[in-house]
C-alpha cells in the first residue's frame, strides 16, 4: 500500500478565498484523522471518522471548516473563506480498529498559506 | 484539564551517547502510550507502544518506559547517531472511548557527529 495520500503538498491562497484538502486513507483502514500543526500549538485534532461516519469534530476551529468522508477511500476538509491564520502543516491519518497498536499512519500533509 | 507536557527546549548530545526524552502527562488514565518521530516536512511516523501494565518496552535501540504512578514516559536512544536527529513526539488517547490520539508539542533531538 502506498500509505495515507494527501494532496496537495502546498497550497497558497488568498484570503477569503475556498480551500480543499484531500486524503486517501489506507485501504482496510477504518478510521480517519484531519490534525492541524503549528509552532505555537502543535498538532492538534481537528475531527475524526469512523465507518465514514464524524465522530468527533469539536476540535474544528469554528464554522468555516468542514470535513466530509463520502466513502471510505476518501476525505475532504474545506475552509470557506479561508483566513491568514489558517496557515499550517494538514495531516490526514488512517488507523484500524482491529490493529493491537491501534498506531495512527500520517500522510505527508499539506502545508496551506494563506495570503 | 488535561495536558501533555514535552520539554520544548532541542536536545543536543554527542553521536554514541544516549538521550533521553521526556514525557509528562496530567489528568489522563491511559490505557497506553506511543511515541512518534517527525522529520521535517513529514508526517509524525510511529515508533513504539508500551502499555499501562507494562514498565519497559524495547525496540532495537530504543527504550521506552512508562510509570502511571509519576504519570511520565522516558524515552531514551541508545548509541545515538546522526540520523536519529528528529522531533519525537508522545500522545495518548484521551477520554475512554475516544479513538483519536492527542499529541504532546515534542522534543527535538539534535545529534553531534
Amino acid at each position: 500500500d502506498a500509505g495515507v495520500i494527501q494532496s496537495p503538498r502546498h497550497e497558497v491562497t488568498e484570503m477569503g478565498q475556498e480551500v480543499t484538502l484531500r486524503c486517501k486513507p489506507i485501504s482496510g483502514h477504518d478510521y480517519l484523522f484531519w490534525y492541524r500543526q503549528t509552532m505555537m500549538r502543535g498538532l492538534e485534532l481537528l475531527i475524526y471518522f469512523n465507518n465514514n461516519v464524524p465522530i468527533d469534530d469539536s476540535g474544528m476551529p469554528e464554522d468555516r471548516f468542514s470535513a466530509k468522508m463520502p466513502n471510505a477511500s476518501f476525505s475532504n476538509l474545506k475552509i470557506q473563506p479561508s483566513e491568514p491564520r489558517d496557515s499550517a502543516v494538514y495531516f490526514c491519518a488512517s488507523s484500524w480498529a482491529g490493529g493491537r497498536s491501534t498506531e495512527a499512519f500520517f500522510g505527508q500533509g499539506t502545508r496551506l498559506t494563506v495570503v | 484539564s488535561q495536558k501533555i507536557e514535552q520539554n520544548s527546549e532541542a536536545l543536543n548530545i554527542q553521536e554514541g551517547k544516549t538521550a533521553t526524552l521526556t514525557c509528562n502527562y496530567t489528568n489522563y488514565s491511559p490505557a497506553y502510550l506511543q511515541w512518534y518521530r517527525q522529520d521535517p516536512g513529514r508526517g509524525p511516523v510511529f515508533l513504539l507502544l508500551i502499555r499501562e501494565n507494562e514498565k519497559e518496552k524495547r525496540k532495537e535501540r530504543l527504550k521506552v518506559t512508562f510509570d502511571t504512578t509519576l504519570k511520565q514516559s522516558l524515552f531514551h536512544i541508545t548509541a545515538s547517531q546522526p540520523a536519529d536527529s528528529a522531533t519525537y513526539l508522545c500522545a495518548l488517547r484521551g477520554d475512554t472511548g475516544r479513538r483519536a490520539l492527542t499529541f504532546g508539542s515534542g522534543t527535538r533531538l539534535q545529534v553531534q557527529p
